[in-house]
């Protein structure tokens, strides 16, 4: 089955930087990679998904870049606020097998 | 329009007693999932249905867990009976199934511990 590794499990950031978490993923014949962002005792929520046949998606703040040939993808968020705090989550899915990735506990300091 | 729908919020037992938790997807997702989250960890799949049918459910301790989707709308996940090492977070997520975008709708989730 698939098997999604992210990194780094921590991130700490000052507000304004931008902050980068990365996943790999074991399956070529994944096609969907979605990122959830999780607040604390909340439920996980899609933030941003990308599928194989695109390299690179934008959606204002955040971007989720591809490489198919490496099998990794990853979450760019630019200018960081203090409410980007939170975990997020990558997974990916072959179909509706959807495994996910340890988390990344960003931490934006005002 | 209602999200996934879970109950219990939160349930504390003590070992080898039974627990079951609840869930009642978005209306009309014919995809349901049950996933265990660990503090710190991602979500694991631990069952997946498709309408009324369990199509994945190699991950499930069937010594002490059980799952079933009567009319492919409702799930119970049970329990029986707790370890210890059960505590955690069962979160339910459903999704439209064929034809959809692949996003998955998650509820509240139920935190159980086990004394």
């Amino acid at each position: 089955g698939e098997n999604v590794e992210q990194h780094p499990s921590t991130l700490s950031v000052q507000e304004g930087d931008s902050a980068v978490i990365k996943c790999t993923y074991s399956d070529s014949a994944s096609n969907y990679f979605p990122w959830y962002k999780q607040e604390l005792g909340k439920r996980p929520q899609l933030i941003i998904d990308i599928r194989s046949n695109v390299g690179e998606k934008k959606d204002q703040r955040i971007a989720v870049t591809l490489n198919k040939t490496a099998k990794h993808f990853s979450l760019h968020i630019t200018e960081t606020q203090p409410e980007d705090s939170a975990v997020y989550f990558c997974a990916a899915s072959e179909g509706y097998d959807m495994r996910f990735g340890a988390g990344t506990r960003l931490t934006v300091k005002p | 329009e209602a999200g996934v729908v879970q109950s219990p919020r939160y349930k504390i037992i003590e070992k080898k007693q039974p627990v079951a938790f609840w869930c009642n997807p978005i209306s009309g997702h014919n995809t349901l999932y049950w996933y265990l989250q660990n503090l710190g960890q991602g979500p694991e799949l631990l069952i997946r249905y498709e309408n009324e049918e369990a199509v994945d459910d190699s991950q499930l301790p069937k010594d002490r867990f059980s799952a079933e989707r009567l009319k492919g709308v409702d799930s119970t996940l049970k329990i029986q009976p707790a370890e210890l090492g059960d505590s955690a977070v069962y979160l339910c997520a459903s999704s439209l199934g064929q034809g959809s975008t692949g996003e998955l709708f998650f509820g509240e989730g139920s935190r159980l511990t086990v004394l």
